[in-house]
């Protein structure tokens, strides 16, 4: 089955800076690439999310990055504010299956 | 639309004891799933179903059954409960198998002693 590789696992940042969480994976047949963020004590919602036709996707200040020849992806979350402190999962999916397969996770803190 | 709603929120149970985690939707989605949530492990998957009557085993189904009678519900039961199934407990659906939102419920906070 499918294997996603979440990198770092944890990610401090100074509010207005950068931040980029990389996610592996382990299916070339993998075509759906969500992330969802998870607030502390709450449940996750879906931010962004690719299709392995496109390359790269943007709402707002986040975007997410695409290479499938590598098999990897990137969430890019530019002029960080302390609201994007939350937990940010990785996931892939393939159509030959119904299962979607999380990374384990990077908590983000922003310092103010 | 309450969309995924879980009960109950938090439970104890003593080793061996069984329960049942509800989880109903009412957005008509045919595809549901019980993930774990579990400290450095991310979401794990436990059981999906892709429609009413078909169920199918996740990553960690051991220890775990489900049933779909219906679009709405989704049941997890634990038969045997064990100590390493404390856990958060996450319900979720989409309008289609995985390659759709996953919108998930509020979550079942699971203590098993």
């Amino acid at each position: 089955g499918e294997n996603v590789e979440q990198h770092p696992s944890t990610l401090s940042v100074q509010e207005g800076d950068s931040a980029v969480i990389k996610c592996t994976y382990s299916d070339s047949a993998s075509n759906y690439f969500p992330w969802y963020k998870q607030e502390l004590g709450k449940r996750p919602q879906l931010i962004i999310d690719i299709r392995s036709n496109v390359g790269e996707k943007k709402d707002q200040r986040i975007a997410v990055t695409l290479n499938k020849t590598a098999k990897h992806f990137s969430l890019h979350i530019t002029e960080t504010q302390p609201e994007d402190s939350a937990v940010y999962f990785c996931a892939a999916s393939s159509p030959n299956d119904y299962k979607l397969s999380f990374g384990a996770g990077t908590t983000v803190t922003v310092r103010a | 639309n309450a969309g995924v709603t879980q009960t109950p929120k938090f439970q104890v149970l003593k080793t061996g004891q069984s329960m049942t985690l509800q989880c109903a939707q009412d957005m008509n989605h045919e595809y549901m799933s019980w993930y774990r949530q579990d400290p450095g492990m991310g979401l794990r998957l436990i059981h999906y179903s892709v429609g009413a009557g078909i169920t199918d085993q996740g990553e960690v189904p051991n220890g775990y059954n489900v049933s779909r009678s219906t679009t709405e519900d989704f049941p997890l039961r634990l038969l045997s409960a064990a100590p390493s199934q404390t856990s958060v407990y996450f319900c979720a659906s989409s309008y289609r198998p995985t390659s759709y939102e996953q919108y998930f419920g509020p979550g079942t906070r699971l203590t098993v002693t």
